[in-house]
């Protein structure tokens, strides 16, 4: 089946430090990946979509400078969070679709996860 | 506005059978995705459902009904490796997941 990789998997930073991560499609091509953040026992807000050759798309509330994306190739699109600070720590989750393996009622596929603390 | 609510606790008894129910008001539909997670990890899919009716996967069901916004996950026999959140997720009209709030369920022994 179709396997999204997410790395790191946890990462500590400092305070005004920058932290990238990085999703790959392993699998299949994505020319869509999609930035969750999720809090302690809440569910996941979509962040951003992460189009292959174009700039993403944020949702509203999202500051795009804070929180940049990539997406290089069809299988990595990458989120950089820019001068962190500890209201950024929380859960990252990045997702794929596999259109072409699974069709148009394929589902998502998610990372591991990225547990982001900033001290 | 979009809007997808589920109830955020549920107990249930190893065993037994439990519902979790969604309703959801979203600018268009393009299907329902139950997702399971536990602790710390990612989600991964349980079922979907375009089509009014009931969609059954083994121990896992889910249902839709388009005209009354709302779906329900059925797990039977449950194991106490069920214990986990469920997330109901809406692809809208753009083609965006939204994700619910989740249920976190607790089987007990």
């Amino acid at each position: 089946g179709a396997v999204v990789s997410q790395h790191p998997s946890r990462v500590i930073c400092k305070s005004g430090t920058s932290v990238k991560i990085e999703c790959r499609s392993l699998d299949f091509q994505a020319t869509t990946m999609f930035w969750y953040r999720q809090f302690p026992k809440q569910s996941l807000m979509l962040m951003a979509t992460s189009n292959e050759g174009s700039k993403a798309t944020y949702e509203q509330g999202v500051e795009k400078d804070k929180f940049l994306i990539n997406h290089a190739s069809l299988t990595l699109s990458t989120l950089t969070v820019t001068s962190a600070h500890p209201e950024d720590s929380s859960f990252y989750i990045c997702s794929a679709r596999d259109r072409q393996g699974g069709g148009f009622n394929s589902p998502l596929h998610f990372g591991n996860g990225t547990r982001l603390t900033v001290t | 506005g979009q809007n997808i609510d589920q109830p955020t606790e549920m107990t249930a008894t190893e065993g037994a059978i439990v519902q979790i129910n969604c309703t959801y008001q979203t600018s268009g539909f393009n299907g329902l995705f139950w997702y399971q997670q536990h602790a710390g990890e990612a989600p991964t899919f349980l079922s979907y459902n375009v089509l009014d009716g009931l969609e059954e996967k083994g121990r896992f069901s889910s249902f839709l009904s388009r005209s009354k916004g709302y779906s329900y996950l059925l797990l039977k026999e449950l194991q106490m490796k069920d214990s986990a959140s469920y997330l109901c997720a809406v692809r809208g009209g753009t083609y965006k997941y939204i994700f619910g709030t989740g249920t976190r369920l607790k089987v007990l022994a």
